[in-house]
């Protein structure tokens, strides 16, 4: 079965504090791996897409990486504004599918 | 460029009433998603147009539930009659090919009483 599971459910950091969300995924066949922010009583809002293992992206304080079996997002001297939930999703290749298979998320909290 | 819109934000009806949701996509956006979250689980899918076809709605939890999307623009979701584990908050998406990614509303949070 397609699945999507990501680490840990809850993060709280000290601003500065650098740290990892994992999202790890069984698909056979991906096409693309998507990771987005949402912040409460809004949308997701997308922040990258990686689809080869090896491939990293970064924005700003934040670095994507994936490898065949995972993918982390590293966060690097955060700060409180990252505050929000951070979402992985999978796309795959199944016939006419596009759709996509989100995580749980991960809540993270950065304290001043 | 105006964002993926959605109506109403919020919605509280009774059990057995007709609610119905509408999305915006980017404008030029030939594909529109709709995804659903109840509470404490993950966002899932629940279908997929490419213009005015469905192309997937795999997702789709039983006939109460109609989308359509006349004309390749906005879209409708209409729930009848709705039921209390109807609510949620729903999420229509947009993207621009089939590859490409896919860029969100602010939701419709649909309470069921």
């Amino acid at each position: 079965e397609d699945q999507v599971t990501q680490s840990p459910e809850a993060l709280r950091l000290q601003e500065g504090e650098s740290s990892s969300l994992n999202c790890s995924y069984t698909v056979s066949g991906l096409r693309g791996l998507f990771w987005y922010r949402q912040d409460p009583g809004k949308g997701p809002e997308f922040l990258f897409t990686l689809y080869s293992a090896g491939e990293e992206k970064e924005k700003e304080r934040l670095k994507a990486t994936l490898t065949k079996k995972e993918s982390f997002l590293h966060i690097t001297a955060p700060k409180p504004e990252d505050s929000a939930t951070y979402l992985c999703a999978v796309h795959f290749y199944g016939g006419a599918t596009n759709k996509l298979i989100f995580g749980t998320g991960t809540l993270l909290a950065v304290q001043p | 460029e105006a964002g993926v819109t959605q109506f109403p934000s919020h919605s509280v009806i009774e059990k057995g009433q007709t609610v119905t949701l509408r999305c915006d996509p980017i404008s030029g956006h030939d594909n529109l998603y709709w995804y659903r979250r109840v509470m404490g689980k993950e966002i899932k899918f629940l279908l997929h147009f490419v213009k005015e076809s469905k192309q997937d709605e795999s997702g789709m939890p039983n006939n109460r539930f109609l989308a359509e999307r006349t004309g390749g623009t906005y879209s409708t979701l209409k729930v009848q009659p709705a039921e209390l584990e109807d609510s949620g908050v729903y999420f229509c998406a947009s993207s621009q090919g089939l590859n490409n990614e896919q860029f969100f509303g602010p939701g419709t949070r649909l309470t069921v009483l």
